[in-house]
């Protein structure tokens, strides 16, 4: 059964500081992983998405990383600020199949001024 | 410049009504999909749906039918509606099933 554990569950750190959440993931055949940034009260915004031949990529102060063979990703935040306090979801995607993705329940975080 | 939009923004209605959420995106994608995250945050697809194949996850009750007038829109029809359909509904769009997708800001239902 595919399935996609994150943590920790929620986390809560100092503005400025940079912290690392954590993604495991069991999907098979993997096609893509994609990270989310979900604000309250809003949709889910892509921050980014890798495919099996990229082990790291970054948008501005995030960065994600992809080790295929063990099946584990991060998205690294750096200098974190209050805005980026939101739920981060993590998406595998697999090739084939009925809709292929499969959700992760998230990381809550929280910056604390 | 929305790219993708949901009407309406909140829903309250009575268990038993049939109620439709409105979906519509601007970004030319060919796929669309309706999702539900509960209360506890979790986000669940319900439906994928492009102008060649309607994928129906099977935990949907079939109270819960799309309808897509055309490529820009997928409209969510519930009928009977429970306690239980109480939830965010998200639209989602994307260039195809393996392109990132691009979410409405969510229809907050409350059946009561």
């Amino acid at each position: 059964k595919n399935q996609v554990e994150q943590s920790p569950q929620s986390l809560i750190i100092l503005e400025g500081k940079n912290c690392t959440l954590q993604c495991n993931y069991t999907v098979s055949p993997f096609s893509n992983l994609r990270w989310y940034k979900q604000d309250t009260g809003r949709g889910p915004v892509s921050l980014t998405i890798m495919t099996f031949s990229e082990n790291t990529k970054s948008n501005g102060r995030y960065t994600a990383t992809l080790d295929a063979d063990t099946k584990q990703s991060s998205l690294h935040i750096t200098a974190s600020q209050l805005s980026d306090s939101a739920s981060y979801i993590c998406v595998v995607s697999a090739m084939g199949g009925a809709d292929g993705l499969t959700f992760g329940k998230g990381t809550h975080l929280i910056i604390q001024p | 410049d929305t790219a993708v939009s949901q009407t309406p923004k909140y829903l309250v209605t009575q268990m038993g009504n049939d109620k439709s959420i409105k979906c519509e995106q601007n970004l030319g994608h060919d796929t669309m999909y309706w999702y539900k995250q509960d209360s506890k945050k979790f986000l669940k697809i319900m439906f994928s749906y492009n102008n060649k194949e309607l994928i129906i996850n099977e935990t949907v009750p079939n109270r819960f039918s799309p309808k897509s007038p055309d490529k820009a829109h997928l409209n969510l029809h519930i009928n009977s509606l429970e306690l239980g359909d109480s939830a965010v509904y998200f639209c989602a769009s994307s260039q195809d099933r393996r392109s990132e997708q691009y979410f409405g800001p969510g229809t907050r239902l409350t059946v009561t």
